[in-house]
């Protein structure tokens, strides 16, 4: 248990829904990512969060929506997604954005048909 | 060429085996991070380096800042230890980091 809850775990979706991945944190840190993990790839960072603002968007398409309403939730909207989309998210937070130690959640299983 | 590169990519030890997973960067850091995934996707943070070495358990992490290279290193291996090891380096003022692709180890009994 690392103190960051993701939900769903699994998530099958069509390339028409609309569907939401959420982070949840315990830990009082001021900094939240969303990561993609895809097969044989390393962690590609999509959105950093830093005391609720977004300081990073790492020229992720517009299908994902990031949402941020406070220091210890984390959102990421999905709309009419690609089956290339298909991938682990992970979130993870931290508690400075340098020399801080992330800790990740156990990630959302996307599959979109 | 990714600015992190780790080797082997997998890795098949037998159970009590020393294993050593290495790890080279490119980049100018400020840290760099050992990290754990299990087939259930969690990834667990091991070490955080800016020098020298560290150990926990039956774990022990180096780093050569001068040679941009670090080792992680595995004791008396034990099957609980299969997992892909990452190596990620924390190298801007921004904090972000750059992950290598990983090393799958399978310590079987």
């Amino acid at each position: 248990e690392t103190g960051v809850t993701q939900t769903p775990r699994h998530l099958v979706m069509g390339m028409t829904n609309k569907k939401s991945l959420k982070c949840e944190q315990h830990l009082g840190h001021n900094a939240m990512y969303w990561y993609k993990q895809s097969a044989k790839k390393p962690l590609e960072l999509m959105f950093v969060y830093n005391f609720k603002e977004q300081t990073e968007n790492n020229s992720v398409p517009s299908r994902f929506s990031p949402e941020c309403p406070n220091s210890s939730h984390l959102f990421l909207h999905l709309h009419t997604l690609q089956p290339e989309d298909s991938a682990l998210y992970l979130c993870a937070s931290s508690q400075g954005r340098v020399r801080n130690i992330q800790y990740f959640g156990a990630g959302t299983r996307l599959s979109v048909l | 060429k990714n600015e992190v590169e780790q080797s082997p990519q997998n890795l098949t030890a037998q159970e009590g085996e020393f294993i050593t997973i290495n790890c080279s960067y490119s980049v100018g850091i400020s840290a760099l991070h050992w990290l754990q995934q299990h087939p259930g996707g969690g990834i667990v943070s091991l070490f955080m380096l800016s020098s020298g070495k560290k150990k926990h358990g039956r774990l022990i992490a180096t780093i050569n800042i001068q040679e941009k290279h670090s080792s992680l290193h595995i004791t008396a291996s034990h099957p609980r230890d299969s997992a892909v090891y990452i190596c990620a380096v924390d190298g801007g003022s921004q904090g972000n980091l750059i992950f290598g692709k990983g090393t799958k180890l399978s310590v079987k009994p």
